[in-house]
């Protein structure tokens, strides 16, 4: 089936730094959505994208929605302590309209040194 | 702000026993989903629901599991004969439609503990 891989799988950087990382996908998605989630919760939604080239932000968060469609990047500017957690993408497909089937990738663990 | 809510939190169970996990979707939203986070992996979908019926399900949801709108507001979970690998967090999510401009919602799962 239709995978998501993501890079880094695991950062740390130190608290002010930039961060970046990325989604990518042998497949076309039709919608990329970023969230974090913060140990023994559920993932809470960043950033939703809906259209190739889409560039989006959220406060510190910018996120784009790569123009193959097979890709999606999501940066964090100037990171603080409590950016700490695990990022996961997630993408629907095209004819996955009904059910609405997200695949989620297998995430980008942050952490932030004081 | 709406938000998806799950019960109960934890749950501890022993092989064999049936469990139900209760979730209410945001209000307005019209499509239910639920997924499942083995320890330290990704979080991998389950099944969706609509219109009182399951729209699309995975291969992991086989035929121990069924899923339930008993109500207008309750969405559940049952897994039948629980087995160790079913141990893992459980998510409910819900969406206001589908397509374009509908992220799903997730609520803060159940864990659920096998023994």
């Amino acid at each position: 089936g239709q995978q998501l891989n993501q890079s880094p799988q695991s950062m740390f950087i130190q608290e002010g730094e930039d961060v970046s990382m990325n989604c990518t996908s042998s497949s076309i998605f039709n919608t990329w959505l970023w969230y974090k989630q913060d140990p023994g919760e559920g993932p809470v939604l960043l950033i939703a994208l809906y259209k190739a080239g889409e560039l989006t932000s959220n406060g510190r968060l910018t996120a784009q929605f790569g123009i193959t469609r097979k890709d999606s990047f999501l940066n964090i500017s100037a990171s603080i302590p409590s950016d700490v957690g695990i990022y996961f993408c997630a993408g629907s497909q095209p004819g996955d309209n009904y059910g609405q089937n997200f695949v989620f990738g297998p995430g980008t663990r942050l952490s932030v040194l004081p | 702000e709406p938000e998806v809510t799950q019960t109960p939190s934890h749950q501890v169970t022993q092989m064999g026993q049936e469990v139900i996990l209760r979730c209410v979707p945001i209000s307005n939203h019209l499509y239910f989903y639920w997924y499942r986070q083995i320890l330290g992996q990704k979080v991998e979908f389950l099944v969706s629901f609509y219109n009182n019926e399951i729209s699309e399900k995975s291969e992991i949801f086989d035929d121990q599991f069924s899923v339930e709108r008993p109500d207008g507001s309750n969405f559940t979970l049952k897994i039948r004969s629980t087995k160790l690998e079913d141990s893992a967090m459980y998510f409910c999510a819900s969406s206001e439609s589908v397509g374009d401009d509908s992220p799903l919602h997730f609520g803060n799962g159940t864990r659920l503990t096998v023994t």
